[in-house]
């Protein structure tokens, strides 16, 4: 089975700190994603890799960088927490090499508040 | 773009009834469909999905059926638990597209 760890189930944090999500994988997938899931919208994608050091953009970028120095390791930054940001954020992985049709595993989810 | 349109919920059964989610979508091409089930303070797990036209995906008693003439991926379980109690996501994938749009999600509470 894949494995997807999230490294926080629940974080409260400060408005304007620097915020780390970590999420890490087990089964060498290329792709690695970070969604955002909010109440009556869904989940929506913040960015995502699909290869070591590569990044895209996804729908809801602003305000948020993402790191992929190691394939099984991707991190979300949030580089001044605002309150706007308090939120379920769920990573899940992909395998890339596939076709199209591969599904995504996902995390059990951070939940953070920002104060 | 692609969109998933999702029905809204909550959605409330009793135990043994008959579900139905209704799912359409908006995609360029011939996408691939998934539902995703999330349980209570876990992250998404894969329920089904359907590759091609016509395809019924199936697990755990749910099945959706790939209707590309109505663009439709609608869930359905004849006789409900209570342990189905969960958000369940409608999702798409595009083309040459990595990453899945989803629907807002439906929330199912089946009482005992």
């Amino acid at each position: 089975d894949v494995k997807v760890t999230q490294s926080s189930r629940y974080l409260v944090k400060r408005t304007g700190e620097k915020v780390f999500l970590e999420c890490v994988q087990d089964m060498d997938h290329e792709n690695m994603f970070w969604y955002r899931q909010d109440p009556g919208l869904g989940l929506r994608l913040i960015y995502f890799s699909y290869d070591v050091k590569m990044k895209e953009k996804g729908d809801i970028p602003e305000g948020y960088s993402v790191s992929r120095e190691k394939k099984e390791r991707f991190s979300l930054i949030l580089e001044s927490a605002s309150t706007n940001q308090t939120s379920m954020y769920l990573c899940a992985t992909r395998r890339g090499d596939r076709g199209p049709n591969q599904p995504q595993h996902f995390g059990d989810g951070t939940r953070l508040s920002i104060l | 773009g692609n969109s998933v349109t999702q029905m809204e919920g909550p959605v409330t059964l009793s135990e043994e009834a008959f579900l139905t989610i209704n799912c359409t979508y908006t995609a360029t091409g011939y996408p691939s469909l998934f539902w995703y089930v999330q349980y209570p303070g876990e992250g998404l797990q894969l329920l089904l999905k359907a590759t091609k036209a016509d395809d019924k995906g199936s697990n755990k008693g749910f099945e959706a059926t790939y209707r590309k003439e109505t663009t439709s991926f609608h869930l359905e379980k004849g006789s409900v638990q209570v342990s189905d109690s969960a958000v369940y996501f409608c999702a798409l994938l595009s083309g040459s597209a990595r990453q899945l749009t989803f629907g807002s999600g439906t929330q199912l509470t089946v009482l005992p």
